[in-house]
C-alpha cells in the first residue's frame, strides 16, 4: 500500500520565518509528486515534482524532490500571515491513476 | 482560467431529503473527479469520471449517485444520507485521466459544505 507521510503535522511561526515542510513517501514505481496549498476550502495547486534535485520555484515558495531519499520538502521563506493554510503532499505512482495524499501539515502564520 | 465552480457553497439537508451537489468546468478537461474531506483528514477519493464514464468508484454507498451529463458538468446526488455523510466535498478535474504516461493536474473546486441533521 502506497504511503505519503507528512510532517510536522502543524506549525505556528511569526511573520517572516522561514519554514520547512516535509514529505516522505513509501510507494511504487514513483511518478510524480505534488503540493497543494489548500485555505479554507479548495486545494490550489503549487508545485508538480518529478525530477531529482530540480527546484521548482513560485516567489518566496520552493521545493525538491530527493527521488534517492524517498521525499520532498516546500520551503516558504519570509512568511506572511496569507500563507496560513493546510498544505497537502500527494504522490502518483504504480499502477494507481489517482494520487495518495498526505494528512497535510497545517501552518499558521501570526503577525 | 483554471476554475473549477461548485455549487452550492454550503448544504443543510435531513436525512429523508434529495439533493444535489453540481460541478463545472471550462478548461476541456476530460477527467472529473469527487472527493469526500472530513475535518483535519486528507481528500478521500469517491468517484473518477473519464471522457464522461465512470471509470473508479471508491465502493461508494448507493445513497451517493455521480452523474456527468457532458464534459463540463460532474453531479452528485444525494440521497437518504447519514449524519457520518457531513464533510466538505471537492470537485476536480485533470486534463486526462487513467493515463499512466501523462502528469496530471488536479485543479479543485472550493467545495461544498455538507451538514446531515
Amino acid at each position: 500500500e502506497d504511503k505519503v507521510v507528512q510532517s510536522p503535522l502543524s506549525l505556528v511561526v511569526h511573520e517572516g520565518d522561514t519554514v520547512t515542510l516535509n514529505c516522505s513517501y513509501e510507494v511504487t514505481n514513483f511518478r510524480s509528486l505534488l503540493w497543494y496549498k489548500q485555505e479554507k476550502k479548495a486545494p490550489t495547486f503549487l508545485f508538480m515534482l518529478t525530477s531529482s534535485g530540480i527546484e521548482k520555484k513560485s516567489g518566496r515558495l520552493s521545493s525538491i524532490l530527493d527521488k534517492k531519499e524517498l521525499f520532498s520538502i516546500l520551503n516558504i521563506t519570509a512568511t506572511q500571515t496569507g500563507d496560513s493554510a493546510i498544505y497537502l503532499c500527494a504522490v502518483e505512482a504504480g499502477g494507481s491513476y489517482i494520487p495518495t495524499f498526505g494528512r497535510g501539515t497545517s501552518l499558521i502564520v501570526h503577525p | 482560467d483554471t476554475e473549477v465552480t461548485q455549487t452550492p457553497k454550503h448544504l443543510v439537508m435531513g436525512m429523508t431529503n434529495k439533493k444535489s451537489l453540481k460541478c463545472e468546468q471550462h478548461m476541456g478537461h476530460r477527467a472529473m473527479y469527487w472527493y469526500k474531506q472530513k475535518a483535519k483528514k486528507p481528500p478521500e477519493l469517491m468517484f473518477v469520471y473519464s471522457y464522461e464514464k465512470l471509470s473508479i468508484n471508491e465502493s461508494v454507498p448507493s445513497r451517493f449517485s455521480p452523474e456527468c451529463p457532458n464534459s463540463s458538468l460532474l453531479n452528485l446526488h444525494l440521497h437518504a444520507l447519514q449524519p457520518e455523510d457531513s464533510a466538505l466535498y471537492l470537485c476536480a478535474s485533470s486534463q486526462v485521466a487513467l493515463n499512466l504516461a501523462a502528469k496530471n493536474i488536479q485543479y479543485f473546486g472550493a467545495g461544498t459544505r455538507l451538514s446531515v441533521l
